[in-house]
């Protein structure tokens, strides 16, 4: 297994484009977790999967974003239009459940200009 | 709902010295505990974890935790750094629920200087 799989790694749009990232998990685990990170800033959570239902998502994130994982296994994150303010590392990370670690991507870098 | 705090932005220390990195939560239903590490240009990885029995644990290179439930700490210590541990350090927390995300502090900035 060779971890979880984010891609793109770096991403630059323009204002008001459209972007989707993928995040691969590691295989079985059921839990799929997706952050935002700025400089600075520890990772802020967006949302989150169990197998295919997304159980959370924080009131933080606008109508912008949506997150799907439909077969229970990769996901995706979209972002429409897109603002500057949206530039950040977004994070990928999976866990076999909830009383176990969470292990992450190397992160999808969006630049937004 | 849980929160992680992180008092220290920046810790800088010389080399071979002790250090500690400060961590405190809020809950009101039990947790597990957790401290990542980000060394520069890499991803986060998980450094060492509490989720039930002894409250103190240790990672592989030298670093231990003690979860403090009376005082809802998780400080992390090291009796002696090295160069090679600058990094950012990440304490996070989930509940115990199986329905439980994982929130994360603002993170600590550990410098060596030699």
């Amino acid at each position: 297994d060779t971890g979880v799989s984010q891609n793109p790694r770096h991403k630059i749009t323009k204002r008001g484009q459209n972007v989707t990232f993928r995040c691969d998990p590691i295989s079985e685990h059921n839990r799929l977790y997706w952050y935002r990170q700025t400089l600075g800033q520890g990772p802020e959570f967006l949302t989150y999967f169990q197998n295919e239902a997304q159980l959370e998502k924080s009131r933080l994130l606008s109508d912008r974003f949506s997150a799907e994982r439909p077969k229970g296994s990769f996901s995706t994150l979209e972002i429409q239009r897109t603002e500057q303010g949206d530039s950040a590392m977004y994070l990928c990370a999976s866990s076999a459940g909830s009383q176990t670690e969470a292990f992450f991507g190397q992160g999808t870098r969006l630049t937004v200009v | 709902a849980q929160s992680v705090t992180q008092l220290d932005s920046q810790v800088p220390v010389f080399e071979e010295a002790p250090v500690e990195l400060r961590c405190n939560y809020s809950s009101s239903v039990s947790v597990y505990l957790f401290w990542y590490v980000q060394y520069p240009n890499q991803g986060l990885q998980l450094l060492l974890k509490y989720l039930s029995g002894s409250t103190l644990v240790e990672s592989i290179n030298g670093f231990e935790a003690e979860f403090n439930k009376s005082q809802t700490s998780f400080h992390l210590r090291k009796p002696s750094v090295h160069i090679s541990d600058t990094a950012e350090y990440f304490c996070a927390v989930s509940l115990h629920s199986s329905a439980s995300k994982i929130i994360f502090g603002s993170g600590t900035r550990l410098s060596i200087r030699p």
